[in-house]
C-alpha cells in the first residue's frame, strides 16, 4: 500500500536554528514529490521534485530526493517566527489510481 | 486570480442535517478532490475527480457524495451530518492527475465544519 511518512511530527526550535524535516515513502510508479507549507489556512506549495539528487532551492529553505532509499528532506536555516507551520509533503504515483497522497506533516514552531 | 474558491467558510450543523460544500477554480484545471484535514491525520482524499464527467472514491469517502457540474465545479454533499465529520475540508484543483513535472495541486482556503 501506498504510504508517506514524515518525521518529526512536531519540532520547537529557537530563532537562527537550522531544521531538517524529513519525508519517506512507499509508492509504486513514482512520479513527483511535493513540500506544501501550511499555515493557518491552505497549504501553499514550495517545491517539486522528481529526480535525485538535484537540490531545489528558495531562500532559506532546500529540498532534495532521495530516489534509492525512498526519502526527501526539507531544510530551512536560519529559521524564523514566520517559518512557524505545518509543513506537509504529497507523493503522486500509485498503481492504478492516480491521486496525491499526504503525509501527517511536521508541526514546526520558532521560538524568537 | 482567485485560484481556487470554497464556500462556506464555516458552518455548524446538527447531526442529520445535510449540506453542500461549493468549489470552483478557475484555472482551467482538469482534476479537482476533496480533502478533510483532522488533527493528527493529515490531508485525507475523499473523493476526486480527475476530469469533467469522471467522479472516484477516495480514501475515505463514507457519508460522502459528490457532483462535478463541470470544468469548474466540484461540490461534496454530506447527506445525513454526523458528529464524525466535523473537520476542515479542503477543495483543491491541478492540471491533471499526474505529477508530470510542473503539475501541482493548488488549495482552496478550507471550509471548517462543526456537527453538534
Amino acid at each position: 500500500e501506498d504510504k508517506v511518512v514524515q518525521s518529526p511530527l512536531s519540532l520547537v526550535v529557537h530563532e537562527g536554528d537550522t531544521v531538517t524535516l524529513n519525508c519517506s515513502y512507499e509508492v509504486t510508479n513514482f512520479r513527483s514529490l511535493l513540500w506544501y507549507k501550511q499555515e493557518k489556512k491552505a497549504p501553499t506549495f514550495l517545491f517539486m521534485l522528481t529526480s535525485s539528487g538535484i537540490e531545489k532551492k528558495s531562500g532559506r529553505l532546500s529540498s532534495i530526493l532521495d530516489k534509492k532509499e525512498l526519502f526527501s528532506i526539507l531544510n530551512i536555516t536560519a529559521t524564523q517566527t514566520g517559518d512557524s507551520a505545518i509543513y506537509l509533503c504529497a507523493l503522486t504515483g500509485t498503481s492504478g489510481t492516480y491521486k496525491y497522497i499526504f503525509g501527517t506533516g511536521t508541526r514546526l514552531k520558532v521560538l524568537a | 486570480n482567485a485560484g481556487v474558491t470554497q464556500t462556506p467558510k464555516f458552518q455548524v450543523l446538527k447531526t442529520g442535517q445535510s449540506m453542500t460544500l461549493q468549489c470552483a477554480q478557475d484555472m482551467n484545471h482538469n482534476s479537482m478532490y476533496w480533502y478533510r484535514q483532522d488533527p493528527g491525520m493529515g490531508l485525507r482524499l475523499i473523493y476526486y475527480s480527475a476530469s469533467e464527467g469522471t467522479t472516484d472514491k477516495g480514501e475515505v469517502p463514507n457519508g460522502y457524495n459528490v457532483s462535478r457540474l463541470n470544468k469548474r465545479e466540484f461540490s461534496l454533499r454530506l447527506e445525513s451530518a454526523a458528529p464524525s465529520q466535523t473537520s476542515v475540508y479542503f477543495c483543491a484543483s491541478s492540471e491533471a492527475l499526474t505529477g508530470y513535472s510542473g503539475n501541482t495541486i493548488y488549495f482552496g482556503e478550507g471550509s471548517w465544519l462543526t456537527v453538534v
